[in-house]
């Protein structure tokens, strides 16, 4: 079965400055997706960023990165210029692309932003 | 698009009474979950629906929670009777199958359960 670690329950960061967020997970799969989901204050799961596996470039959201290394099965959320407003509990997902499409979810990182 | 609507957003209810939690998926869209979110067990998918048809429901915790699905726009979980342990917050969440982009899931804000 596949498994998602985020190995950092919780992190901070100035404000403006940039932070990395880990994520690992274990698949024998080779073709599937990772997601990272942001989750505020309010509850509401919103998506962050989205990588297929069968891709080799990293993907970008404006001031989100990923870093996906597919032989260490690693996929870390680089945030850049962080703000007040990136305060939140940061998901990492994996979806395999073989059936269904439920998704395994890490435990989260509390990622906190100071002024 | 109003996006994955849920209702009620909170809910408080005395254990043993029948609770039953409502979502509205995104418009074209084929799978829809449910997901529960406790600190102490995080994010747990509990069942999923294909062309509102349950495809996989064994995270589904025992007899007394049971969903359906009648139709592509409308889904509902059941718990009866309720207890105190299923305080959580409840999320729907739905994607498609030809999105093209991952199959994304999008998620609904959720209800908050408390039951007393």
């Amino acid at each position: 079965a596949q498994t998602v670690t985020q190995s950092q329950p919780e992190m901070s960061v100035q404000e403006a400055e940039t932070v990395t967020l880990s994520c690992t997970y274990d698949t024998s799969e080779s073709d599937y997706y990772l997601f990272w989901y942001k989750q505020p204050p309010s509850r509401q799961m919103i998506l962050v960023i989205r990588q297929e596996a069968y891709k080799q470039q990293n993907a970008t959201e404006n001031r989100f990165s990923v870093n996906f290394q597919k032989a260490a099965k690693s996929f870390s959320l680089k945030i850049s210029d962080s703000q007040l407003g990136d305060a939140a509990m940061y998901f990492c997902a994996y979806r395999t692309n073989n059936y269904g499409q439920n998704f395994v979810f890490g435990p989260g990182t509390r990622l906190s932003v100071l002024p | 698009d109003a996006g994955v609507i849920q209702s009620p957003r909170h809910e408080v209810t005395e254990m043993g009474q029948e609770v039953t939690l409502r979502c509205k998926p995104i418009s074209g869209h084929d799978y829809l979950f449910w997901y529960r979110q406790t600190m102490m067990r995080g994010l747990e998918l509990l069942i999923y629906f294909n062309n509102n048809v349950p495809i996989d429901d064994s995270g589904m915790p025992e007899d007394r929670f049971s969903a359906k699905m009648p139709n592509a726009s409308f889904s509902t979980l059941k718990i009866q009777p309720s207890e105190p342990r299923d305080s959580a917050v409840y999320f729907c969440a739905s994607s498609s199958s030809g999105q093209g982009l991952g199959e994304t899931q999008y998620f609904g804000p959720g209800t908050r359960l408390l039951v007393l």
